[in-house]
């Protein structure tokens, strides 16, 4: 069965230093990945997906992730944080069928 | 850009009634779903929806629950006679395709309905 991990619920980062989200899935296919962002009072918004080809996917809002499947994760990052990054991030696996497992999430907060 | 959209944004209801909370997924997607998130934790898998019948569902979408799309475009999720722990966020999403698609199952989400049960 497919699961998905993100280690630290809450992640406090100083504007403009870097945004390292950890993320850690288990599947039995070679699995799709996604990252999705939630702010306040929205709905999930898709931030970037790995399916095949290149393990560095750039997505929104200047995030990128990188698939290690030796390591079973798909870490995201942000070079420097924004404002405006304040949200909760979500991983997801899909494998076989319509599937898609969701991790607990991360809020990230700013610090000014 | 296209958008799901999700009726009511708010609901509160009484425990033991029914609800219903529509959807209107974007047009050309075959792939309908419903998620919830209750608060303060993780967006949970309920139903996949495809040609009519649904094709996945987990333990949590019980007997209480059922979805249907009436007319070709609303997408309904119902809840027969609430309970207290249904207090949640439900998410609407639509899919272009399966998991066999180019699209990879990107799912598109809507803003969510807040169910509140008293």
């Amino acid at each position: 069965a497919q699961s998905v991990t993100q280690l630290g619920s809450h992640v406090s980062v100083s504007e403009g230093a870097l945004v390292l989200l950890r993320c850690n899935y288990s599947s039995s296919v070679p699995p799709y990945l996604f990252w999705y962002v939630q702010y306040p009072n929205q709905g999930l918004q898709l931030l970037l997906k790995y399916t095949t080809g290149a393990t560095l996917v750039k997505g929104i809002n200047g995030f990128e992730a990188e698939f290690k499947k030796s390591e079973t994760s798909f870490h995201l990052t942000k070079p420097s944080a924004h404002m405006s990054d304040a949200a909760e991030y979500f991983c997801s696996v899909s494998d076989l069928g319509d599937l898609i497992i969701f991790g607990t999430g991360t809020r990230i907060h700013i610090l000014p | 850009e296209p958008e799901v959209t999700q009726t009511p944004s708010h609901q509160v209801t009484q425990m033991g009634q029914e609800v219903i909370l529509r959807c209107v997924p974007i047009s050309n997607h075959l792939y309908f779903y419903w998620y919830r998130q209750i608060l303060g934790q993780k967006v949970e898998f309920l139903v996949s929806f495809y040609n009519n019948e649904i094709s996945e569902k987990s333990e949590i979408f019980d007997d209480q629950f059922s979805v249907e799309r009436p007319d070709g475009s609303n997408f309904t999720l119902k809840i027969r006679s609430t309970k207290l722990e249904d207090s949640a966020m439900y998410f609407c999403a639509s899919s272009e395709g399966g998991r066999t698609a180019a699209g990879a199952n990107v799912l598109t989400f809507g803003a969510g309905s807040r169910l509140t049960v008293l």
